[in-house]
């Protein structure tokens, strides 16, 4: 079964920082690229990050810019988000999210978050 | 910033009605490859998003045949033509033209 399972998660005070995993299971991690999804409590979603396959390219929310840092090890199937200067409103379940592929023609992909993880859960307090 | 209005908010169905949700964008999502760049997700009652219709109108895989996407530039709409009860939970619509971004959500129930 293709799985995604995420941990780490846990109370930390404001200024803090964590480190959160996301492991892998049933596909070729490295043909695809990764995202991190957050959902503070009783609230949407809201995107965090995107790495591509090989972690050359990373992406962030302006939220979260210049204190989040995403990564991944290919040989480890596993995607990071390293988190510094923790604040109350960073709390949220985090998510990882693969990232599937269309083709459209012309060397142009459509990148769509296919398969999920069940979340860990961070509390900045 | 591109922003998603959804509408509704809340929408109470009967079991084997249609349902219908709306989302807005302040910008159009169309690319130049002729493609909006528009999903739909639903989340389940303690469970996570789950990936329904890509591109506005492609059903993912596994996707019951019920659940429909269209639209085009900044107005699209996600159908449902019978609605089970386990299609509760709420419903966000994603763009990924601009980074990306959701829409507020429209919360399911049944009546």
């Amino acid at each position: 079964d293709v799985q995604l399972v995420e941990s780490g998660g846990t109370l930390v005070q404001p200024g803090g920082s964590l480190r959160l995993s996301c492991a892998a299971s049933g596909f070729t991690f490295s043909d695809h690229s990764l995202n991190w999804v957050r959902q503070a409590p009783g609230k949407g979603l809201e995107w965090v990050s995107s790495i591509s396959e090989t972690g050359t390219y990373t992406y962030y929310a302006d939220s979260v810019r210049g204190r989040f840092t995403i990564s991944r090890d290919n040989a480890r199937d596993s995607l990071y988000l390293q988190m510094n200067s923790l604040r109350a409103d960073d709390t949220a379940v985090y998510y990882c999210a693969r990232r599937g592929a269309a083709s459209l023609g012309n060397y142009y992909y459509y990148y769509y978050m296919d398969v999920w993880g069940k979340g860990t859960t961070v509390t900045v307090s | 910033d591109i922003v998603l209005t959804q509408s509704p908010l809340s929408l109470p169905v009967t079991p084997g009605e249609p349902a219908s949700i709306s989302c807005r964008s302040s910008q159009s999502l169309l690319h130049t490859t002729g493609h909006n760049y528009l999903d739909w997700f639903l989340q389940r009652p303690g469970q996570s998003p789950q990936l329904l219709i890509y591109l506005a109108s492609n059903r993912a895989s596994g996707v019951p045949d019920r659940f429909s996407g269209s639209g085009s530039g900044t107005e699209f709409t996600l159908e449902i033509s019978r609605v089970e009860p386990e299609d509760v939970g709420v419903y966000y619509c994603m763009q990924a033209l601009q980074s990306c971004t959701f829409g507020q959500g429209t919360r399911l129930e049944i009546k």
